[in-house]
């Protein structure tokens, strides 16, 4: 099916460690992000990727780096992760000519 | 400081019940308004509002937008079990080419039967 797929659906870290989480979609949409969501925060914006070859940093990107691979491709990288970072990872992409955002289903990371 | 205020954050209403769930907003460059819906997983898209005062509706769902008070309401009629999830308001900001989401704490509701 067509859409955005995250890839793991879930991750236990220990401190310290380092993981990139994929994220890649086929709707040839131009721009790509990443969230996170804690409990009572909503979703918050780490990084996008407006188009190819180009990011930028969202709310909360301390600890995070983040690669556009290619117009499909949006990677994650956490590369010392903290308990502060345990939370719900989504990727979202959308084509330029709308606003309408398509989500993926999500990354839980855990970090000990 | 760009903010998008929800409330209520949480509300438990019985089956067939309507509700009204508040979304404000102070953000800089306002493109539009969009409504989630969040059970288990991704938000999944309910409306999306860039004019003041034309309702969407979808079945038992509605939404309208004030731009001059900056707010924005969902109505949920005759209430369903599976109704039950968080609702998500984000606002859309900046340029077309490199427009982000701006999110709310989201709305928890539990629908019991």
């Amino acid at each position: 099916n067509a859409g955005v797929t995250q890839t793991p659906k879930f991750q236990v870290l220990k401190t310290g460690q380092s993981m990139t989480l994929q994220c890649a979609q086929d709707m040839n949409h131009n721009s790509m992000y990443w969230y996170r969501q804690d409990p009572g925060m909503g979703l918050r914006l780490i990084y996008y990727s407006a188009s190819e070859g180009t990011t930028d940093k969202g709310e909360v990107p301390n600890g995070y780096n983040v690669s556009r691979l290619n117009k499909r491709e949006f990677s994650l990288r956490l590369e010392s992760a903290a308990p502060s970072q345990t939370s719900v990872y989504f990727c979202a992409s959308r084509q330029w000519s709308s606003y309408g955002y398509t989500f993926g289903s999500g990354t839980r990371l855990t970090v000990v | 400081e760009d903010k998008v205020v929800q409330s209520p954050l949480s509300l438990v209403v019985h089956e067939g019940d309507t509700v009204t769930l508040n979304c404000s907003y102070e953000v800089t460059n306002f493109r539009s308004l969009l409504w989630y819906k969040q059970e288990k997983k991704a938000p999944t898209f309910l409306f999306m509002l860039t004019s003041s005062g034309i309702e969407k509706k979808s079945g038992r769902l509605s939404s309208i937008l004030d731009k001059k008070e900056l707010f924005s309401i969902l109505n949920i009629t005759a209430t369903q079990t599976g109704d039950s999830a968080i609702y998500l308001c984000a606002v859309v900001k900046g340029e077309t080419s490199g427009s982000r989401l701006t999110f709310g704490e989201g709305t928890q509701l539990t629908v019991n039967p």
